[in-house]
């Protein structure tokens, strides 16, 4: 079955980078992508990327793709406090039709 | 444009009593989805909807649960007769069918549920 696997917890200086990462099973995998929620807040897409690409960047946000090893990762550049939040790394098929499997998000500290 | 809203935020009940969610989808989206994520687990697809018909059930836990979508507008998630384990956040997503993009699901922020 699929399962999306991810560490708990980040904690990083401001201004630093921050590096989370995500292992996923499904080789099916069509979509992956990064969900930012915030203290209070639902989900918020933060970034997605096709399985046939290896990297994408947007502004601060790099995000990487081992699909050999079906490894991900998101790189946020110059980290502020306002990143603090949970990050769900999550895999998808079919663009968004069907469900979404998440993995259990890894909080992110910013230490000012 | 409104997102998507839910209701109630908060949901406090006893064992055995019955609970209903309602979730209110972006307008003209016809994608409709219920999540759950029990207390230090991962958020956990529970069913889809496609306008009024349940595209997928299959992450419902058992026939407590009972979605539906009647219009195919808005939607409910009614337990009863709740149990313990039925704790959570329970989240609504909707999305709109034939984009080009990423389909991206958006999401409500949540209905906590407490069953004492």
């Amino acid at each position: 079955g699929e399962d999306v696997e991810q560490s708990l917890f980040l904690s990083v200086r401001e201004g630093d980078s921050s590096v989370i990462n995500c292992t996923y099973t499904d080789s099916s995998s069509t979509y992956l992508y990064w969900y930012k929620q915030e203290p209070g807040a639902g989900l918020q897409l933060l970034t997605y990327i096709f399985s046939n690409m290896d990297m994408k960047q947007d502004q601060r946000l790099t995000v990487l793709l081992n699909k050999k090893d079906k490894h991900l990762s998101l790189r946020i550049a110059d980290t502020q406090t306002g990143d603090s939040a949970i990050y769900f790394c999550a895999e998808g098929e079919s663009g968004g039709y069907q469900k979404v499997t998440f993995g259990i998000g890894t909080k992110l500290q910013v230490i000012p | 444009e409104a997102g998507v809203t839910q209701f109630p935020s908060h949901s406090v009940i006893e064992k055995g009593q019955t609970v209903t969610l309602r979730c209110d989808p972006i307008s003209g989206h016809d994608n409709l989805y219920w999540y759950r994520r029990v207390m230090g687990k991962e958020i956990k697809f529970l069913l889809h909807f496609v306008k009024e018909s349940k595209q997928d059930e299959s992450g419902m836990p058992n026939n407590r649960f009972l979605a539906e979508r009647t219009g195919g507008t808005y939607s409910t998630l009614k337990v009863q007769p709740a149990e313990l384990e039925d704790s959570g956040v329970y989240f609504c997503a909707s999305s709109q069918e034939g984009l080009a993009s990423s389909n991206e699901q958006f999401f409500g922020p949540g209905t906590r549920l407490t069953v004492l």
